[in-house]
């Protein structure tokens, strides 16, 4: 039967330690990938983006890597504060599209 | 340079009636972006405007949902009828011309509309 009400992924981590969140992709076809950060009652905020002639890109703090062979992200955030306590969301676009196309979500929390 | 916005922030909604949900885009953005999230899910595409036109709307439910962006004023969002099930956030996007795959957009802080 349907599952109802699912949960987000949580991924819990030490204050100051590095947390990698992973995401999978569907589309061969995208080519443009975006992670979002999205806190409590807010809309999402841009973090980092990749196209897919890249496998690595580095920001502040964060890191995406692309894994084109498995249709595989991830996020690395280094030294991760209370202020990274967030839902993050990657997306996907291919060419000729307008539109993103969002993962699920993957809850982050820190610990003190 | 306001982001985007939309009003109204939280919209309550009896069973029956009507929601308009309105955005106004960055200054120089012509494009917008109609999102829609569910608690604990992701956003998913509603529908993609320009100034008087509607570029795509594959993501828009067939009955009671229309979207606008008219030469001046913001877009709404309109949704008939409501029923339960469209309780959810709103999120509206804007990019500037000249972005062709729409993915230098800036979100919205949303409309959360409560059907009763």
């Amino acid at each position: 039967g349907e599952s109802v009400g699912l949960h987000l992924p949580t991924l819990s981590v030490q204050e100051g330690d590095n947390s990698i969140i992973n995401c999978a992709y569907s589309n061969s076809a995208s080519d443009y990938f975006i992670w979002y950060k999205q806190e409590s009652g807010k809309g999402p905020q841009f973090i980092i983006d990749i196209r897919s002639n890249m496998d690595k890109r580095q920001g502040q703090r964060v890191t995406v890597l692309l894994n084109k062979t498995v249709k595989h992200l991830s996020l690395q955030i280094a030294a991760t504060q209370p202020g990274d306590s967030a839902v993050y969301f990657c997306a996907e676009n291919r060419q000729g599209a307008q539109k993103l196309v969002f993962g699920q979500g993957t809850r982050l929390t820190i610990n003190p | 340079n306001a982001g985007v916005m939309q009003n109204p922030r939280h919209l309550v909604r009896r069973r029956g009636q009507e929601a308009r949900l309105r955005c106004s885009p960055m200054k120089g953005h012509s494009h917008v972006y109609w999102y829609r999230q569910l608690p604990e899910e992701g956003l998913k595409f509603m529908v993609y405007l320009q100034k008087e036109n509607i570029i795509d709307e594959s993501g828009m439910p067939k009955e009671r949902f229309s979207a606008e962006f008219p030469k001046e004023g913001p877009s709404i969002l309109r949704i008939q009828q409501v029923v339960r099930g469209d309780s959810a956030a709103y999120f509206c996007a804007s990019s500037p011309p000249g972005t062709p795959r729409g993915t230098e957009a800036f979100f919205g802080q949303g409309t959360r509309l409560t059907v009763v």
